[in-house]
C-alpha cells in the first residue's frame, strides 16, 4: 500500500465550473476525512466518513460542496459552481478506527490544489 | 470547543542550533494533541502525539514536545536542527480523534 492518494494533485478551472476530486486512502483503514487548507492557515475540517456513512459535516461544507464514499472505500469531493474563494489545497486522510475516544492521528494524502480563476 | 494558537509564523534558526516552536491551546476538557510536518508540496505527515502518560514524547528524528496541563501548551523541540527539518509545523488538538483542530502553522527555517 503506497499511502493516502489523491488526484488529481492539481487543478486550475474557471468560476462557475463543476469540480471532482478523488482520495484513495489506506485499503485498510474504514474513517476518511476531508480538510482544507488556505495559504497561511492550518488545515480546516470539512467531512469524515466511516465506511461509506458520513458521520459529521462541517458549516464549512456549503451546499455547493458534496462528498460521497459509495463503497467504503475511496471518496470524492465536488463543489459545484465554483468561486474563487473556493481556491484551497484540499486535503485527504484516513484512519482506522475501533473504539471510542482512540487519538491515533491520522495519514495525509499530498493533497489537491484548486485555483479558480 | 478546541483552538490552537501557534505563537510563531516563522522562524529561522542556524543549522545546529536549538530550536522551539511553541503551541498553546485552548479546551475545558481533556484533549489529545500532535504535531504535523508539512513539506513543500506534501501532505501533512504526523511528527509526535500525547495521548496519555508521560509528559514528554519523542519522534524518531530527535522531537520532543512536553505536555504542560497547567500553561496548556505543548511545545515543540529539538535541541540540533539540520536542514532538512525546514517545513511547516502544525500544532493539533482533538477531543475525540474524529476532528482535529489546527494552528495556523509554523514556518521553521534552518539556515546553513
Amino acid at each position: 500500500d503506497t499511502g493516502v492518494s489523491q488526484n488529481p494533485r492539481h487543478k486550475i478551472t474557471k468560476r462557475g465550473q463543476n469540480v471532482t476530486f478523488r482520495c484513495d486512502p489506506i485499503s485498510e483503514h474504514n474513517r476518511l476525512y476531508w480538510y482544507r487548507q488556505t495559504l497561511g492557515q492550518g488545515p480546516e475540517f470539512l467531512t469524515y466518513f466511516q465506511n461509506e456513512a458520513q458521520l459529521e459535516k462541517s458549516r464549512l461544507l456549503s451546499d455547493r460542496f458534496s462528498a460521497e464514499r459509495p463503497k467504503g472505500s475511496f471518496s470524492t469531493l465536488e463543489i459545484q459552481r465554483t468561486e474563487q474563494g473556493d481556491s484551497a489545497m484540499y486535503l485527504c486522510a484516513s484512519s482506522l478506527f475501533m473504539f471510542e475516544r482512540q487519538a491515533d492521528g491520522y495519514t495525509f494524502g499530498s493533497g489537491t490544489r484548486l485555483t479558480v480563476v | 470547543a478546541q483552538s490552537v494558537t501557534q505563537l510563531d509564523s516563522q522562524v529561522p534558526v542556524f543549522e545546529e542550533a536549538p530550536v522551539e516552536l511553541r503551541c498553546n491551546y485552548s479546551s475545558s476538557v481533556s484533549v489529545y494533541l500532535f504535531w504535523y510536518v508539512q513539506y513543500p508540496n506534501q501532505g501533512l505527515q504526523l511528527l509526535l502525539k500525547y495521548l496519555s502518560g508521560s509528559t514528554l514524547v519523542e519522534s524518531i528524528n530527535g522531537f520532543e514536545a512536553e505536555f504542560n496541563k497547567s500553561q496548556t501548551s505543548f511545545h515543540l523541540r529539538k535541541p540540533s536542527v539540520h536542514i532538512s527539518d525546514t517545513a511547516e509545523y502544525f500544532c493539533a488538538v482533538t477531543l475525540t480523534g474524529n476532528q482535529f483542530y489546527f494552528g495556523t502553522g509554523t514556518s521553521l527555517t534552518v539556515i546553513p
